[in-house]
């Protein structure tokens, strides 16, 4: 089946400790997103990637840095410089559209990331 | 950037209720979705409506782009509709940002 999988879903880890959370898409999707949720909240964008060895910084990016190797993955690095990074994280992948469209947003199961 | 509202922030229901949810926005869009979150976390695509009117099941949306507002219709509802549903819009200066709303939590009470 199409989709996008993040992993892992739930990531503990001590204060001071960089994390990378997985996510890979087999939709053939062009540009994919992370955003954070903190609770109760709504969503925020951390980083975005257009294509392959691209990316963009989003409203939120302090702290955090990604990569775009291949087109099926965009991982997410938590650094130690993020001062609140207990957070839900939500990938997501989108097919570039021509003209005004902009495309339909899926998003994967996310990843819940506490620090201790 | 784009301001997006949505009302009521919460709404308790009983089973069989029908509601409306809203969401303005401050600007003019290309794309605008429905999702819902389940008690997972996990965002569920209701509708990709940005203009017009969609029906699935016993949800529908409209959204009236000239004046900026989408409405999502649930009727009969059910607890397994329980979750928060938010807006998202896309705009046709920026095709990769898209804005949320702070979302509609729904709890629908058997």
């Amino acid at each position: 089946d199409g989709g996008i999988t993040q992993s892992p879903k739930y990531l503990f880890r001590k204060e001071g400790q960089n994390v990378t959370l997985s996510c890979e898409q087999n939709l053939n999707h062009d540009a994919m997103y992370w955003y954070r949720q903190d609770p109760g909240q709504g969503l925020r964008l951390i980083y975005y990637s257009q294509i392959v060895n691209d990316f963009q910084k989003g409203d939120i990016a302090e702290g955090y840095s990604v990569s775009r190797e291949k087109k099926e993955s965009f991982p997410l690095t938590v650094t130690s410089a993020q001062k609140n990074p207990t957070a839900f994280y939500l990938c997501a992948s989108r097919q570039r559209q021509l003209g005004a469209d902009t495309g339909e947003l899926f998003f994967g199961e996310g990843s819940r990331l506490t620090v201790l | 950037g784009i301001q997006v509202e949505q009302s009521p922030p919460d709404l308790i229901l009983q089973e069989g209720a029908n509601s409306t949810l809203r969401c303005n926005f401050s600007d003019s869009v290309n794309n605008l979705q429905w999702f819902h979150q389940n008690p997972w976390g996990q965002l569920i695509n209701l509708f990709y409506i940005p203009s017009g009117t969609k029906q699935n099941g016993r949800l529908s949306a409209t959204t009236v782009a000239t004046e900026r507002y989408s409405l999502l219709y649930i009727s009969s509802s059910q607890t397994t509709d329980s979750g928060v549903y938010f807006c998202a819009v896309g705009v046709w200066f920026n095709f990769n940002k898209f804005y949320f709303g702070s979302g509609t939590k729904l709890n629908v009470k058997p």
